[in-house]
């Protein structure tokens, strides 16, 4: 089983700078991560896949990078809408498999 | 515009049996994957399950393996998770979602519903 394991826990930004996240894979999985928004209450949303590749209608201050084991989400001006819980997903082809990483949270400082 | 709507979650006894139901709008529901996924309280999110388009193809998670069946019924638009011999570890908030692309490709899931809360409790 490949673990995802995201830090910091916890990340206090101020509205307008950047925000970095970071996602490791215990193992090698090339490019196969997903970047997801969640706000309690809501429906998650899709940011970014393939590592890197922005979902439909994803603002382009959201980019994301890295591969193999070390990724990267960044969120280069933090608007108000950014404060959430951010997952980062590993997905497996054949056989399916899905890891998701214990989530960042970004919150306001 | 799409929507994911689920429903049946409610408050049942551990041992007990439970069908949650998803409802699906604004694509064409027989192209594509769909997946459950579940969030326990104060944790983050798990893949439980996925059905391929056709059905012919049903993944579970280790932790719900034996347990829980998911189906579709593509006349409908439905995406449907029977849960049986649920536990206290199954309480959460489940997700319906829908894969990226059309056909047979397992991917990042694309859109989510809002989720319908199940407690396993006596």
């Amino acid at each position: 089983e490949i673990v995802m394991t995201q830090s910091p826990a916890t990340l206090s930004v101020s509205p307008g700078d950047r925000a970095t996240l970071s996602c490791r894979a215990s193992q090698s999985i090339s490019n196969n991560l997903a970047w997801y928004q969640h706000k309690p209450g809501q429906a998650p949303s899709l940011l970014i896949f393939a590592a890197s590749t922005r979902a439909t209608g994803i603002p382009a201050r959201f980019s994301g990078s890295g591969s193999g084991t070390e990724f990267t989400l960044t969120i280069s001006s933090l608007q108000s809408e950014d404060f959430a819980i951010y997952y980062c997903q590993h997905y497996h082809n054949w056989p399916p498999m899905y890891s998701f990483g214990q989530g960042t949270k970004l919150e306001i400082k | 515009e799409v929507q994911l709507v689920e429903s049946g979650g409610v408050v049942v006894q551990p041992g007990g049996s439970l069908r949650l139901s998803c409802a699906a709008s604004g694509f064409t529901f027989d192209y594509y994957t769909m997946y459950w996924v579940r969030q326990a309280p104060g944790k983050g999110l798990e893949w439980v399950s996925l059905i391929s388009w056709d059905m012919s193809n049903r993944y579970y998670a280790d932790s719900v393996k034996g347990r829980f069946v998911i189906s579709r019924d593509n006349s409908k638009n439905a995406l449907y998770l029977q849960m049986n011999s649920l536990t206290t570890e199954d309480t959460a908030l489940y997700f319906c979602a829908k894969g990226r692309t059309r056909g047979y490709g397992y991917g990042p899931m694309a859109y989510w519903g809002q989720g319908t809360l199940v407690t396993v409790s006596s």
